[in-house]
């Protein structure tokens, strides 16, 4: 069965140390690869996505995520975290063939301490 | 770009009314929209995929009599908890592709809280 694993429930780090919120993948093909962020009672917002290309990929709000093929992984990074990134991300992935449907990480929640 | 409007945000009822939650794709065309629920503290779980024109595909488990949803124009679809029963209070999300492919981000509205006395 096709699965996205975020193997830690919640990150800390301190404000201005870098982060790392990690997911690996067990996906047929080439997937296409998304990570998301949720704030409170707020949809998903969109941070970047892997179609192919550079491994290392930058997005939104200073977030870049390295695409490792051989460990199939997609690691959300950052070198700088701040206290307002403190929110739920989630890792998804899109199997390259069939529905457009997701797989969904079952969420990281990252808290940045002042 | 791409902004998915979902309304209403909060919705309380009584229990064995309908509700129905829209979602709209402003400035975008959305050929396939998605619903999806969420308990606290857990990951979305997609509850059907909803195609323009054709009737939803419902993931398993998912009661489709309960569940309706109507995906009539490239810009609107909609979700009905019919005879809603305090189970069914939850965190509804919609979200949308456009026609562009399915390496195009879905975008997602900011979701309906569901709240069933």
């Amino acid at each position: 069965a096709q699965s996205v694993a975020q193997p830690e429930d919640q990150v800390n780090v301190a404000e201005g140390n870098p982060l790392t919120v990690k997911c690996t993948y067990s996906v047929s093909g080439n997937p296409y690869l998304f990570w998301y962020v949720q704030y409170p009672n707020r949809g998903l917002q969109f941070l970047l996505k892997y179609i192919t290309g550079d491994n290392l990929v930058k997005g939104s709000y200073g977030f870049e995520a390295e695409f490792n093929k051989s460990q199939t992984s997609f690691h959300l990074k950052k070198p700088s975290a701040l206290v307002s990134d403190s929110a739920l991300y989630f890792c998804a992935v899109s199997p390259a063939s069939g529905t457009y449907k997701y797989i969904f990480g079952t969420g990281t929640r990252l808290k940045v301490l002042a | 770009g791409a902004v998915v409007s979902q309304h209403p945000s909060w919705v309380i009822c009584k229990s064995g009314t309908s509700v129905k939650i829209e979602c709209r794709s402003l400035d975008f065309q959305a050929t396939t929209m998605f619903w999806y629920r969420q308990f606290p503290k857990q990951s979305l779980m997609l509850m059907a995929t909803s195609n323009e024109g054709s009737k939803a595909t419902y993931e398993q488990g998912v009661e489709k009599d309960k569940f309706l949803i109507n995906h009539a124009s490239l810009t609107l679809s909609t979700l009905t908890v019919t005879s809603a029963h305090p189970e069914d209070s939850s965190f509804y999300i919609c979200s949308a592709s456009d026609r562009k492919g399915r390496n195009q981000p879905q975008h997602f509205g900011d979701g309906t809280r569901l709240s069933i006395l």
